[in-house]
């Protein structure tokens, strides 16, 4: 079974430019989650879909950042405009669904630096 | 709100020592508790898990139990190899809420030696 893909695996950007990363889930997964993972922390949850709905998107810096799953499968999380502190490893999760006891299968993640 | 906090690292060990990595949550409800390992280069992988009280979750000679008392969930391993080098993350999942998002601690950094 193939795993959550992501891409770009690195990018560098100035601050204030936009940059945007992709995510495949699982096949079958109708939950997938974006969380921030800043260098020596653990993962911070962004937003959370649940097929194309948003289930919660609490933490998400919606003046800078958005995401989307137009179709229920894959997902973008875009940036505009970048800040130098949105440098972290950006990870994309997907489960079979949202309940207690269902996995969460994490992706290699995108290691964004902001110059 | 759910936090998570587990001891610092680096955590240096020779091989065939024995691991703990403490770990104790704050929940407002009745949390799953979950160990996550990431080995260089590779992402999260789930290490296990304990859903009630008194729960142990092991895997790959790893052990923790679900702590209500005392709101922890140690990870322990008697016999430590070099491939378990690695960073460990405890978490939790409040099965209260709208979804099953997960709220990680910071990371504890394990070298093991020959």
């Amino acid at each position: 079974e193939a795993g959550v893909a992501q891409s770009p695996r690195y990018k560098i950007i100035e601050k204030r430019q936009s940059v945007a990363f992709w995510c495949n889930p699982i096949s079958g997964h109708a939950t997938l989650y974006w969380y921030q993972q800043i260098l020596g922390q653990g993962p911070k949850l962004l937003i959370q879909f649940q097929n194309n709905g948003v289930v919660d998107d609490s933490q998400l810096p919606k003046d800078r950042f958005s995401a989307e799953r137009l179709k229920g499968v894959d997902s973008t999380l875009k940036i505009q405009p970048a800040k130098l502190e949105d440098s972290a490893v950006y990870l994309c999760a997907s489960s079979l669904s949202s309940g207690q006891g269902y996995e969460q299968y994490f992706g290699p993640g995108t290691r964004l630096t902001v110059t | 709100g759910n936090s998570v906090t587990q001891m610092e690292g680096p955590v240096t060990l020779s091989e065939e020592a024995f691991l703990t990595i403490n770990c104790t949550y704050t929940a407002t409800g009745y949390p799953s508790l979950f160990w996550y390992v990431q080995y260089p280069g590779e992402g999260l992988q789930l290490l296990l898990k304990a859903t009630k009280a008194d729960d142990k979750g092991s895997n790959k000679g790893f052990e923790a139990t679900y702590r209500k008392e005392t709101t922890s969930f140690h990870l322990e391993k008697g016999s430590v190899q070099v491939s378990d080098s690695a960073v460990y993350f405890c978490a939790l999942s409040d099965r209260g809420a709208a979804g099953n998002k997960l709220t990680f601690g910071g990371g504890t950094r394990v070298l093991v030696k020959p």
